[in-house]
């Protein structure tokens, strides 16, 4: 099956621990995004990247990291930096010769406690 | 800022009838429209996407734009209880970089 997936679906983490959240496609798409998303609101763009050793910081940056080795991989750091850190975090792909149409994962909601 | 508005709702229809779901966005060099369904709990589903003034139909769902009032919509007909949730509109960016800026979504409501 061809899609996007994203491990774990729920995580709990004590407040000062950095956290890795895993994303992978097997779509073959070049470009991954990672999202925020909190109760209520639209999603914002965290980092993203449209081609392996390559990503950009999006709106909302500060207290993540990315790393992007490989073209099926995109896994986000939520560190110890980041102040508010508990909400639903998605990952998102797309193909670079689209019409930026972009597919999301299940996602996964980490609390921060 | 680029920014992309809608009315969080929530918007109360009953079976059958027609939802009409709006977005407005700033950025006028926008090219491409998106849909989103989001249940509850759950991640984001592309359902329409638009990229020429006037009207794209597929089944139920006919996604409008108007580029120059700079305003998108989403028709649902025959709306089902299933259709309920919440419908993120997205805009992308005017620049290569393939980025979507999301409105805070629509909460549809359909009631039996």
């Amino acid at each position: 099956d061809g899609g996007i997936t994203q491990s774990p679906k729920y995580l709990f983490r004590k407040e000062g621990q950095n956290v890795t959240l895993s994303c992978e496609q097997n779509l073959n798409h070049d470009a991954m995004y990672w999202y925020r998303q909190d109760p209520g609101q639209g999603l914002r763009l965290i980092y993203y990247s449209q081609i392996v050793n390559d990503f950009q910081k999006g709106d909302i940056a500060e207290g993540y990291s990315v790393s992007r080795e490989k073209k099926e991989s995109f896994p986000l750091t939520v560190t110890s930096a980041q102040k508010n850190p508990t909400a639903f975090y998605l990952c998102a792909s797309r193909f670079r010769t689209s019409s930026y149409e972009q597919y999301f994962g299940p996602g996964t909601r980490l609390t921060v406690t | 800022q680029k920014e992309v508005e809608q009315n969080s709702g929530p918007l109360s229809v009953p079976e059958g009838a027609i939802a009409s779901l709006n977005c407005t966005y700033s950025d006028r060099g926008s090219q491409s429209f998106f849909w989103y369904r989001q249940y509850s709990g759950k991640s984001p589903e592309l359902i329409m996407f638009i990229y020429s003034n006037g009207d794209k139909e597929d089944g139920r769902f006919t996604a409008q734009l108007n580029k120059a009032s700079q305003y998108v919509s989403l028709l649902i007909r025959d709306s089902q209880p299933s259709d309920s949730a919440t419908y993120l509109c997205a805009v992308n960016v005017a620049s290569n970089t393939g980025k979507l800026i999301f409105g805070q979504g629509t909460t549809l409501q359909v009631k039996p």
